[in-house]
């Protein structure tokens, strides 16, 4: 069974802390990605990338950062969390050989509190 | 620059009525795929359907069809005798050609089926 595993369900932290959000998939996909769930905002779209040691700037970058080292590995960083960046952040895979019409698959989100 | 909007927030329904959600898009490329994504409360989105922008076909998939109308730039929903296990949030998104599998999401549509 395919898999995006999200480490942590639920965070909470503390105003100014670093915040690590990390994400790994088991399906040898290129594309990774980092989109933040908001009520009445939908799901937008953080940071991705295409291949290690690279990453693009989504919609909503700011106050993020991101890193991926290993394939299957993309970690999504909050340098100095506030308490407006208090979402649910999901994390999807896709492969490249899919194309723009490519399936995104998902984790199961990690709720993050900020205090 | 690529929009999607589901105007619907929230509908609430009763077991075995139909029930069809709402999805308007716009987008200057001529090339575009458009999906359909469920989020139960578990919180992992799961893909229903995609479509891209040359295939008007209607689908259906057992209680669920999909009416792709470019005409009116919509992409709408409809589960037919609906039943509780559809209760979730559904979301409407939209990738363009040139964009490397990126999806804009609609804002979600949360639905609730009540027995």
């Amino acid at each position: 069974d395919v898999k995006v595993t999200q480490s942590s369900r639920y965070l909470v932290k503390r105003t100014g802390e670093k915040v690590f959000l990390e994400c790994v998939q088991d399906m040898d996909h290129e594309n990774m990605f980092w989109y933040r769930q908001d009520p009445g905002l939908g799901l937008r779209l953080i940071y991705f990338s295409y291949d290690v040691k690279m990453k693009e700037k989504g919609d909503i970058p700011e106050g993020y950062s991101v890193s991926r080292e290993k394939k299957e590995r993309f970690s999504l960083i909050l340098e100095s969390a506030s308490t407006n960046q208090t979402s649910m952040y999901l994390c999807a895979s896709s492969t490249l050989a899919g194309g723009p019409d490519g399936e995104l698959f998902f984790g199961e989100g990690s709720r993050l509190t900020v205090l | 620059a690529q929009k999607v909007t589901q105007a619907q927030t929230e509908i609430s329904v009763v077991e075995k009525e139909d029930v069809t959600l709402d999805c308007v898009y716009e987008t200057r490329d001529t090339t575009y795929y458009l999906f359909w994504y469920k989020q139960p409360p578990s919180g992992e989105l799961v893909f229903l359907i995609r479509r891209n922008s040359f295939d008007e076909q209607n689908e259906i998939s057992g209680r669920y069809s999909w009416n792709f109308q470019k005409s009116t730039s919509s992409f709408n929903f409809t589960i037919t005798a609906s039943q509780v296990v559809d209760s979730a949030v559904y979301f409407c998104a939209l990738s363009e050609n040139n964009q490397g599998g990126k999806l804009i999401f609609g804002q979600g549509t949360e639905l609730s089926v009540k027995p």
